[in-house]
This record gives C-alpha cells, structure tokens and sequence, in this order.
C-alpha cells in the first residue's frame, strides 16, 4: 500500500471549513483514497473515499488532485464533535478491506 | 440498527487466565477482523476473516487465537493472557467487495496484570 503523510494536528474555529490534506505521492493506479476519523477512543468510523474523481457525502468532501498524489479532506462545517483523529488511508478497493493500514493521522480540534 | 457489538467493553484479568473477546455483527458481511490498538503504534490487525471457517494472520497475531464457526459471530481468543496484551480491541466488519469500508465495534479495553 502507499504511504500517506498527514500533519500530525490541526485545529479549526468551530462552524467554518476544515480542510485535512493527505499526501500520497507514490499512490498506485488501483489503490483508493480513505478516509475514516476516531473520536477519543470510540471505534473508527469511515467518512469517504475517492479514486480519482471529487466525491461528496453527507459528511464530507474530498478531493483529490489530478495527478492523485495528493488529496483534502473538508468538512464544510466544522462542530465540536468534529474534534478527532483523522486518518487518511491508501489501499485497493477490489476485494475486501484486509489491507488497510491505519497511520499516526491528523489530530483534529475544533475550536469554540 | 446496522452495528458491531463487542463485549466486554472492559476487562482486567490476570496473567493466564484464559478469555475470549466476542464480536458479533448484524449486516450479513462476509469481512471480519481484529485489530489493537496502543499509544504510538496506531491500529494494528491482530488476524481477519475472509468468511466461515477461513481466517489469516494479521501484523500481529502471536497470542492470539480465533475462529469463524458463524458468518455473524468472530471471537477473538486469549489462551494465556500476557502484561504485554494490554491494549485497546476494536473488531470491524465489511462485506464482500466493499474494499476498505469498514464498520467498527465500540472497542474493548483489556487489562492484562
């Protein structure tokens, strides 16, 4: 699976958009961009993911770079309850989920 | 409700004593698998199951033991607990061809003395 490096914390003022990058520049043409997030010490909860086209929940936004090396993460309007680890996570999507390799992430606080 | 149930939340025991972690899940996935996790090493996968009675070793299987008798059902074993087994569980599901969209229990906090 491809590395992906992610700063290890931001912060956000609460209601405005928070944008998560994630690099991974050394993504393969099959492998697809996750991501889930961890509230303190709850089980993950996976948010989105995208192969190459900008996707849209009712969660989050992602988009990813043209050249895919790279990809954001936006919660559009940021919460308190936003406040988490958020991972972000290259593996193939063909098959099942046995090669998801969670990092360090990005420790999310949104502020009041 | 589509979810992942794991009990015991929390557990302390002794070096030894034999345990058994249950995961059950309601959404029919053929996916199942276990991972811990500690300050500093992230999310780990302990072993995974494909579907009944096929399972494989993860990153970290040594000490631990599971099976998959039931499609629903995926218990994470622990012959002779160890200090070193101290660490949060979390059991996750997803079915056939989902790729990596993963449903995770609420964890189990183990305590091994």
């Amino acid at each position: 699976d491809a590395k992906t490096t992610q700063p290890t914390s931001m912060d956000c003022a609460e209601g405005r958009a928070a944008n998560l990058p994630c690099n991974h520049s050394t993504i393969s043409g099959n492998e697809y961009v996750y991501w889930y997030r961890q509230i303190h010490s709850q089980g993950p909860q996976y948010i989105i993911h995208g192969l190459k086209n900008n996707e849209t929940n009712e969660m989050a936004s992602l988009i990813i770079t043209e050249d895919r090396k790279s990809s954001t993460l936006i919660l559009p309007h940021a919460t308190l309850r936003d406040t988490a680890v958020y991972y972000c996570i290259a593996s193939p999507s063909s098959g099942s989920a046995r090669q998801l390799t969670f990092g360090s992430g990005t420790q999310l606080t949104v502020l009041p | 409700e589509a979810q992942v149930t794991q009990n015991p939340r929390y557990l302390i025991t002794v070096t030894g004593k034999k345990l058994t972690v249950t995961c059950s899940q309601n959404m029919n996935h053929e996916y199942m698998s276990w991972y811990r996790q500690d300050p500093g090493l992230g999310l780990r996968q302990i072993y995974y199951s494909m579907n009944v009675e096929v399972t494989d070793k993860g990153d970290v299987p040594e000490g631990y033991k599971v099976s998959r008798k039931e499609k629903r059902n995926f218990p994470l074993i622990l012959e002779s607990p160890s200090p070193n087994q101290t660490s949060l569980y979390f059991c996750a599901s997803s079915r056939q061809g989902a790729g990596g969209e993963l449903f995770f229990g609420e964890g189990s906090r183990l305590t091994v003395l």
